[in-house]
């Protein structure tokens, strides 16, 4: 199974609404990456948080970390229909290689 | 800046038929992989490279080989092509001697195994 899983699968709102993602996992990590994908595109880096943050923040995104509960969310503040797309977890667990999430697929209604 | 680029984005095999895959970047990164992704199962790892001469497998390696005969270059090479292995293949880099921060992404290559 994936060591990320992201909540919901789906996601449908308004412009200007914010969006709020989550991303679970099983195994202790160093770091906790979000990536966005466009619709027949490539993965885009985001933001990292390393495993002694709780909080960081990026223009409209901010990024929460809780090791206890072993969980991240990332919310986007007043999302526009450019922001469609669909966001991906991937935790550093010290393997030579991220492990991803299979992913939220976001829709944002002009 | 191209980035990492892949080459070709489109391609249909055969059953049994062989082919390479290629990626390349230009941004001098010593870490690089192959991903596959496939509806609802997220990104696997197929290979990685943590520098020119050294490979390793990930996740779901079997059926595919790689070398990395140079730092730019990280060519995927499908054996004996199977319907299983009808994907989305993402190549992938990063500047870190820590290897998992920051990937770079290539746009994809859209494989068919009829």
């Amino acid at each position: 199974s994936q060591q990320g899983e992201e909540d919901p699968q789906a996601l449908s709102i308004q412009e200007g609404e914010n969006a709020t993602m989550n991303c679970s996992y099983k195994t202790s990590i160093n770091n906790l990456q979000w990536y966005r994908q466009n619709s027949g595109r490539g993965l885009v880096h985001l933001i990292l948080i390393r495993s002694n943050e709780r909080e960081k923040h990026s223009g409209r995104l901010r990024v929460t970390l809780d090791t206890s509960k072993k969980s991240s969310s990332l919310l986007i503040t007043a999302s526009r229909a450019a922001d469609t797309a669909s966001y991906f977890c991937a935790t550093d667990t010290g393997r030579r290689a991220l492990t991803f999430g299979s992913g939220t697929r976001l829709q944002v209604q002009p | 800046n191209a980035g990492v680029t892949q080459t070709p984005k489109f391609q249909v095999l055969k059953t049994g038929q062989s082919m390479t895959l290629q990626c390349a970047q230009d941004m001098n990164h010593e870490y690089m992989s192959w991903y596959r992704q496939d509806p609802g199962m997220g990104l696997r790892l197929i290979h990685y490279s943590v520098g020119a001469g050294i490979t390793d497998q990930g996740e779901v390696p079997n059926g595919y080989n790689v070398s990395r005969s140079t730092t730019e270059d990280f060519p995927l090479r499908l054996l004996s092509a199977a319907p299983s292995q009808t994907s989305v293949y993402f190549c992938a880099s990063s500047y870190s001697t820590g290897y998992n921060e920051k990937l770079f992404f290539g746009s994809g290559t859209q494989l068919s195994v009829l």
